[in-house]
């Protein structure tokens, strides 16, 4: 199974500051095929369902605000908040999708300095 | 709306059984793999088991497999899962989601929709 590491397990950053998340996978997460990052970032706010971010490592979903971006490739990766909003304020988890089973990072806590 | 709507959790004792349903709208459903995701108390996401969008195929994590069934009625928009043999570690709130399959046998995907989860707890 691939193990996703995420860093830090907390981080409490000011308003309009920069947030910044770490993933790392035990294996490549690259396809060579097609050149692409099997890698999702996820948000989860209290009491909400987890919600899709970033697809591809770095491909933002409709919708989502353009403050959050995702960098990385093989087995480091980065979720960047550039502006911490109070409304982001949320665990954050990053999953691999290049091999079964399908696993997530343990998760980021995301609060407000 | 594009939604997924859980229902069927519930307080059980160990060695006991449940069924959750996960009711869909808004896409087309029989076209799209589905998953269950669970997160238990003081822990991360953990994947459960998907099934492809025609049903004919599935998939389990090994802590589940033998005890849990997951199964779809495409003629109903319902996504189920049968929980058999549940122990404490079992306790954890469950998601159903949708898949967005990056492999052609769906054991492999993101999920880019969720439902609002239901809560089992196993205990005495």
């Amino acid at each position: 199974d691939i193990v996703m590491t995420q860093s830090p397990d907390s981080l409490a950053v000011s308003l309009g500051e920069r947030a910044t998340i770490n993933c790392k996978s035990s294996q490549s997460v690259f396809y060579n095929s097609n050149s692409k990052n099997y890698l999702a970032w996820y948000q989860q706010k209290p009491g909400q369902p987890p919600k899709l971010l970033i697809s591809w490592a770095s491909t933002r979903e409709s919708g989502v605000p353009d403050r959050f971006s995702g960098s990385g490739s093989g087995t480091d990766f980065t979720l960047t908040i550039s502006s911490l909003q109070a409304e982001d304020v949320a665990v954050y988890y990053c999953q691999q999708h290049y091999s079964a089973p399908l696993t997530f990072g343990g998760g980021t806590k995301v609060e407000i300095k | 709306d594009v939604q997924l709507l859980e229902s069927g959790g519930d307080l059980v004792q160990p060695g006991g059984s449940l069924r959750l349903s996960c009711a869909a709208s808004g896409f087309t459903f029989s076209n799209s793999a589905m998953t269950w995701v669970r997160l238990a108390p003081g822990k991360g996401l953990e994947w459960v088991s998907t099934i492809s969008g025609s049903g004919g195929s599935t998939y389990y994590a090994d802590s589940v497999k033998g005890r849990f069934t997951i199964s779809r009625d495409n003629s109903k928009n319902t996504l189920y899962l049968q929980m058999n043999s549940l122990r404490a570690e079992d306790t954890a709130g469950y998601y159903c989601a949708k898949q967005y399959s990056t492999a052609v046998s769906d054991n492999r995907g993101y999920f880019d929709l969720w439902g609002r989860g239901t809560l089992v707890i196993v205990s005495s």
